[in-house]
């Protein structure tokens, strides 16, 4: 089992839409989560990191849940500017980061 | 904030060439330095862990000869690819981290994008 999975998609999706990822986890010793974008031949870019309460930052939310191994990515009102791959990150303490393939995302207009 | 430098972005070589890269911390001193390889659709890999002042350490699988890791100061490291071949053909990234952050603040090179004919 690979350590973290994502659904690759592609997701097309219209303008305004909201969408949802999803990312499992295999390591039960994982401590900290993140999602990360990434445009085509560019470096990731954190978006945001995920904790076990829950956390948003405008249009995005980020969901853990540890029983379930499981990290949740939803973007509302999805922008043209939103297209690009989603990778889902997990790391356990200090020791590199772990990177999911991705979920393609492509906003239509 | 943070930035990590790294070239070249592209690189087109001839099989059997060595290919270095550069990654430097421009604003802050990194321990340590991850270099990453991504192929098409696929995640970012790591490949090895570079240490100021000490050898690399390199994840299962990666030839330790083939990719040469020199971390010689506290902002700089570079990636040589000898004897460089097609099936090397892949983007290649590195990041830093400064002092004692967490993975949290982990800061990204814009890759090198290796092509080898």
């Amino acid at each position: 089992r690979k350590e973290v999975e994502q659904d690759p998609g592609p997701f097309n999706v219209p303008e305004g839409a909201t969408v949802a990822f999803n990312c499992t986890y295999s390591n039960s010793a994982s401590q900290s989560f993140f999602w990360y974008r990434q445009d085509c031949r560019k470096e990731p870019k954190l978006l945001m990191s995920v904790y076990s309460s829950g956390n948003e930052d405008g249009r995005f939310t980020a969901q853990l849940n540890r029983a379930s191994q499981y990290i949740s990515l939803l973007i509302r009102d999805s922008k043209l500017s939103d297209s690009a791959t989603y990778l889902c990150v997990v790391t356990s303490g200090n020791t590199p980061l772990v990177f999911g393939k991705g979920t393609r995302l492509s906003v239509i207009a | 904030g943070a930035v990590v430098s790294q070239h070249p972005s592209w690189v087109i070589c001839k099989s059997g060439t060595s290919v270095k890269i550069e990654c430097r911390s421009l604003d802050f001193q990194a321990t340590t330095m991850f270099w990453y390889r991504q192929f098409p659709k696929q995640s970012l890999m790591l490949m090895a862990t570079s240490n100021e002042g000490s050898k690399a350490t390199y994840e299962q699988g990666v030839e330790k000869d083939k990719f040469l890791i020199n971390h010689a100061s506290l902002t700089l490291s570079t990636l040589t690819v000898t004897s460089a071949h097609p099936e090397d053909s892949s983007f290649y990234i590195c990041s830093a981290a400064p002092g004692e952050a967490t993975n949290e603040k982990l800061f990204f090179g814009s890759g090198t994008q290796l092509s080898v004919l």
